[in-house]
């Protein structure tokens, strides 16, 4: 197994457009995650799925923030408009619910918004 | 509500020096924590537990509930642990979803 895939692992991108990244969990895992890393704030969570389902978005910093998970091998978090102060590495986890606890974490996705 | 805080941002210390992160935690109940680490250019990943109470790679962190602290630890550093290391807790009510402190750099100098 590959692991947790992310793509692209780096973008460039222009105030105002729209980021699509993309999460492809280990297969059979049952929870996906989407974290923000920032030298500020450390590692946030910003929205978790359960079976495909979002379970809580608490985290999800503002509506130009969005998150889907249209089946089990297939995520994307979605952010639009851009802004300079989204640029960060946004990570993808996966997890079994076998009580372990341990997330498996992507490669991550290195984001800039100029 | 479940937080965890690790105090430093930076720890710098010579090869073969001892070193402690610390970790301390607020948790209602009976709390799991764990220590993740990122190496340069690698995945984010999980390097131990206090349930299994095993030494990875040299470190152990003993959980003090007394102090509510969880402080990862090793006796004589190696370059190689030069790392970024984020200690964390499950939250209440939520087993599968974490919370993770700032994290802390740690350098080893030669």
């Amino acid at each position: 197994d590959a692991g947790v895939i992310q793509s692209p692992r780096h973008e460039v991108t222009e105030m105002g457009q729209e980021v699509t990244l993309r999460c492809k969990p280990i297969s059979g895992h049952d929870y996906l995650f989407w974290y923000r890393q920032t030298m500020m704030r450390g590692l946030e969570l910003l929205i978790y799925f359960n079976n495909n389902v979002p379970i809580d978005d608490s985290g999800m910093p503002e509506d130009r923030f969005s998150a889907k998970m249209p089946n089990a091998s297939f995520s994307t978090l979605k952010i639009q408009p851009s802004e300079p102060r989204d640029s960060a590495v946004y990570f993808c986890a996966s997890s079994l619910a076998d009580g372990n606890n341990e997330q498996f974490f992507g490669p991550g996705t290195r984001l800039t918004v100029l | 509500a479940q937080r965890v805080t690790q105090p430093e941002k930076l720890l710098s210390v010579f090869k073969g020096a001892p070193v402690e992160l610390k970790c301390n935690y607020s948790y209602s109940g009976s709390p799991e924590l764990f220590w993740y680490v990122q190496y340069s250019r690698q995945r984010l990943q999980l390097l131990l537990r206090h349930i299994s109470r095993e030494s990875i790679k040299g470190f152990t962190a003993d959980l003090n509930k007394g102090e509510t602290s969880f402080h990862l630890k090793k006796p004589f550093a190696q370059e190689e642990d030069s790392a970024m290391y984020y200690c964390a807790l499950p939250y209440t009510g939520a087993n599968s979803k974490l919370t993770f402190g700032k994290g802390i750099t740690l350098s080893v100098r030669p």
